[in-house]
């Protein structure tokens, strides 16, 4: 069984300055894991995802996120906000022994401020 | 190449009517998944399927709710005699294909919003 944990439910931060999103996993297997970007009223967007290949993975927008498996953590990273990454962020696992089911989590909501 | 279509976007039913959700996947896409949001929480899985086949409907309340992929036409999630808990965004996605043990990339439709009155 697989889940996902995203330690913050709101993240504000000014423009400009770097963000930080948390998540943590539990997986049975090795995971593959993602993040999706979902903007008000549109569906989601995937920003990058891993499937054990190179730890840092790098996305679409600016966006990166690094794979520590001694932590179980898969933290999204940006150096420098921007006001269009003002949006809902989910977490996501795939476990590698079933068809690919993806498991949410509750999802972290970014503010930017000018 | 247009991206997963749902319609409609958004629908409004009263207690005990019926809500049809459609949702035509991207062009050579033959998976297809529904998920349901409810207000403050992640998607949850609710059914995988491919051409006239259920795979998977783990996540599917146990009455009033079905689905299917015909071999035309576009996949219905319908939920019959709907409750207030029923209000949520219900989203759908599709893929090319999954193999065992690895991952194709769901694309996710807008969402249809259900609120029920």
């Amino acid at each position: 069984a697989q889940s996902v944990t995203q330690l913050d439910s709101h993240v504000s931060v000014s423009e400009g300055t770097p963000v930080l999103l948390r998540c943590n996993y539990s997986s049975s297997y090795s995971p593959s894991l993602f993040w999706y970007v979902q903007h008000p009223n549109k569906g989601l967007q995937l920003l990058l995802k891993y499937t054990s290949a190179a730890t840092l993975v790098k996305g679409i927008n600016g966006f990166e996120a690094e794979f520590k498996k001694s932590e179980t953590s898969f933290h999204l990273t940006k150096p420098s906000a921007h006001m269009s990454d003002a949006a809902e962020y989910f977490c996501v696992v795939s476990s590698t022994d079933s068809w690919g089911k993806l498991q949410f989590g509750a999802g972290t909501q970014v503010v930017v401020t000018p | 190449n247009a991206g997963v279509m749902q319609n409609p976007r958004h629908l409004v039913r009263r207690r005990g009517q019926e809500a049809r959700l459609r949702c035509s996947p991207m062009k050579g896409h033959s998976h297809v998944y529904w998920y349901r949001q409810l207000p403050e929480e992640g998607l949850k899985f609710m059914v995988y399927l491919q051409k006239e086949n259920i795979i998977d409907e783990s996540g599917m309340p146990k009455e009033r709710f079905s689905a299917e992929f015909p071999k035309e036409g576009p996949s219905i999630l319908r939920i019959q005699q709907v409750v207030r808990g029923d209000s949520a965004a219900y989203f759908c996605a599709s893929s090319f294909s999954t193999g065992e043990g690895s991952y194709n990339e769901q694309f996710f439709g807008p969402g249809t919003r259900l609120t029920v009155l």
